[in-house]
């Protein structure tokens, strides 16, 4: 089965600064590849996502990328503000169904 | 508003006993929903994919004997943690794919999530 792997487990940048989040995954015929951020004790919410015939997308200060032959994908955070500190996950699907997720980066956006 | 609605968001239960925690879906039919465990600090596990009128679909290690899941409508999946103990206590999260019911199309959605404690 599909496994997705995430680094680093832990973040810590200087407000204004940028973040980034990496993931691969295993297996080569996953197509959906969504990001996560999640607040303690609430359910993930989706704040970016890309699909396997897309390289790159971007959503105001967040992007991801996406090198299919490599198989890892990155989340970009830039101008990072204090409300960005959470758990952020990355997960693989085929098909946006079942998801595998990473085992999480907890960051964090000091003042 | 909610597409996926999870309840209870939290319960508490003896060692030993059964706990069943709903997962709905809103204004759409979902003929498959998933099933995920969260310990504390750590990821998102599928336990299992629940298939509406037939068997769930369990992940490797997770006991099917254990967590009972039941999809007998097209809105509702039930996961049941028999015979609980302290270490089922866990976040418990559903999801369901809207396909193209909804606007939104082809898209997950994550109920609240329940946190269980066993006592």
């Amino acid at each position: 089965g599909e496994n997705v792997e995430q680094h680093p487990s832990t973040l810590s940048v200087q407000e204004g600064d940028s973040a980034v989040i990496k993931c691969t995954y295993s297996d080569s015929a996953s197509n959906y590849f969504p990001w996560y951020k999640q607040e303690l004790g609430k359910r993930p919410q989706l704040i970016i996502d890309i699909r396997s015939n897309v390289g790159e997308k971007k959503d105001q200060r967040i992007a991801v990328t996406l090198n299919k032959t490599a198989k890892h994908f990155s989340l970009h955070i830039t101008e990072t503000q204090p409300e960005d500190s959470a758990v952020y996950f990355c997960a693989a699907s085929l098909s946006r169904n079942k998801l595998t997720f990473g085992t999480g980066t907890q960051l964090k956006v000091e003042l | 508003g909610a597409v996926v609605s999870q309840h209870p968001s939290r319960v508490i239960c003896k060692s030993g006993t059964s706990v069943k925690i709903e997962c709905r879906s809103l204004d759409f039919q979902a003929t498959t929903m998933f099933w995920y465990r969260q310990f504390p600090k750590q990821s998102l596990m599928l336990m299992a994919t629940s298939n509406e009128g037939s068997k769930a679909t369990y992940e490797q290690g997770v006991e099917k004997d254990k967590f009972l899941i039941n999809h007998a409508s097209l809105t509702l999946s039930t996961l049941t943690v028999t015979s609980a103990h302290p270490e089922d206590s866990s976040f418990y999260i559903c999801s369901a794919n809207t396909g193209t019911q909804l606007p939104s199309g082809n898209t997950i959605y994550f109920g609240e999530g329940s946190w269980l404690t066993v006592v």
